[in-house]
């Protein structure tokens, strides 16, 4: 069963940081891209980058660049989201999600996705 | 441009039949996803390529993409359609995925 299982809540401070993982398994890790997706409090989902395993290429949406990171570790097929400093505005629901396969060539959805993980920062 | 825009809500009686709209300029040309998330779930997809249903969705649900307007259509709406329903495209200039707002799917 191809699964995406990610880190439990966090609770954080202002200015501290953070690093929450998604570890997939059930299929080949390093030849599906992983997308990180933001869903803040009632709203939507929104796209904040996406990572091919196998090489580490990346690509952030603009609104994301330069404001968290995105990593791998595929010897243990294992994505990461960190940020260096959080900020409040930083509440939220971050869910991974894998862009899957059709017909042998990447598909251009995500499937599946993680539970989510909620991290929470508050003074 | 990839922005593509969706009502915040729709609502139906049981038994009644629900669309929801994705809009966007020429999105029929491109190929267009849904999603549902449930109260406290994560997103699911349940059509992609703008009318394929993964297996276990029923076929309840089927879309359609043409001109400026991607519907998803939902035929003998039950309770447990009641979700959150996210289209979504691929931006080939930027090489990202797009989401729409998300519309509330809400059955009276």
């Amino acid at each position: 069963e191809v699964q995406l299982v990610q880190s439990g809540p966090e609770v954080k401070k202002p200015g501290e940081s953070l690093k929450i993982f998604c570890k997939a398994s059930g299929y080949s890790f390093s030849r599906h891209w992983i997308g990180w997706v933001r869903q803040m409090p009632g709203k939507g989902l929104e796209l904040m980058g996406i990572i091919y395993p196998d090489d580490s290429d990346t690509r952030y949406s603009p609104s994301f660049q330069g404001q968290v990171t995105i990593s791998v570790d595929k010897s243990i097929n294992t994505a990461y989201l960190q940020w260096s400093s959080l900020k409040a505005s930083d509440t939220a629901i971050y869910y991974c999600a894998r862009r899957t396969f059709i017909r042998g060539v990447t598909a251009n959805w995500f499937d599946p996705w993680g539970q989510g993980t909620l991290v929470t920062v508050s003074s | 441009s990839s922005a593509v825009t969706q009502p915040p809500s729709v609502s139906v009686a049981p038994g009644q039949t629900a669309s929801i709209t994705c809009g966007g300029v020429n999105i029929g040309v491109r190929n267009v996803h849904w999603y549902q998330q449930r109260p406290g779930q994560a997103p699911v997809v349940v059509l992609y390529e703008d009318f394929d249903r993964p297996s276990g969705v029923p076929e309840r649900f089927f879309g359609t993409n043409s001109g400026n307007t991607a519907t998803l259509t939902i035929t003998r709406v039950e309770a447990g359609d009641e979700a959150d329903y996210y289209c979504q495209l691929w931006d080939f200039t930027s090489d990202l995925p797009v989401f729409g707002g998300g519309t509330k799917l809400t059955v009276l």
